[in-house]
């Protein structure tokens, strides 16, 4: 695709439920990043990928947050017993290599509610 | 740790008017400095990056100066646009690990005509 997609781009749940963000990043960009955006700060990383492995996964704040890459594309980030502090915007990016550039391609993000 | 600060906003500005916005960070080291800048409906793009001191990052009119001495990396414009009208991010990174990087709050920029 032409850029970073992202789906849902809104998401409300209840706390305590699961919930699932997905992210496509740019055709033939090896490597793919998650981030965090709470209100009125700027993104936090959360998890790094290379491929299908995850190379850094030291910003996932608890266990609850855990994410996969299994084909080396899409990934899925996946939040169990949501929490009303898990609210943000979640920002996938990718970049055609893991370190060097600095240029991370950033998607629209998926907001997500707990309530 | 790492940090950034940069100015709080709103910034309103008219038209052909200056632009600064402040940007300081706190590292152990030399990072490589980035702006990056989200405008309506779409996603953080980068705008500009300088690697070392006294480089000098510049794109669409828009420029930073990496000061070591003063750990800033400040963005300037000459004559904003409306279309410049964006939400403005500064950001550090480490070299052996770019993908990690450590935003600022970000700055809100809105250009009227």
């Amino acid at each position: 695709g032409a850029g970073v997609s992202q789906t849902p781009s809104n998401k409300v749940t209840e706390k305590g439920k699961y919930v699932e963000l997905r992210c496509d990043p740019i055709s033939g960009h090896t490597a793919l990043y998650w981030y965090r955006q709470s209100l009125g700060q700027g993104p936090e990383f959360l998890i790094y990928f290379q491929g299908t492995g995850a190379a850094d996964d030291s910003g996932l704040p608890n266990d609850r947050f855990f994410a996969v890459r299994p084909e080396g594309s899409v990934s899925t980030l996946k939040i169990q017993r949501t929490e009303r502090g898990d609210s943000a915007v979640y920002l996938c990016a990718s970049s055609s290599t893991g370190v060097g550039t600095g240029e991370l391609f950033f998607g629209e993000g998926s907001r997500l509610t707990v309530l | 740790g790492n940090s950034v600060t940069q100015m709080e906003g709103p910034v309103t500005l008219s038209e052909e008017a200056f632009l600064t916005i402040n940007c300081t960070y706190t590292a152990t080291g030399y990072p490589s400095l980035f702006w990056y800048v989200q405008y309506p409906g779409e996603g953080l793009q980068l705008l500009l990056k300088a690697t070392k001191a006294d480089d000098k990052g510049s794109n669409k009119g828009f420029e930073a100066t990496y000061r070591k001495e003063t750990t800033s990396f400040h963005l300037e414009k000459g004559s904003v646009q409306v279309s410049d009208s964006a939400v403005y991010f500064c950001a550090l990174s480490f070299g052996g690990s770019n993908y990690k990087l450590t935003f600022g709050k970000g700055t809100l920029l809105t250009v009227n005509p």
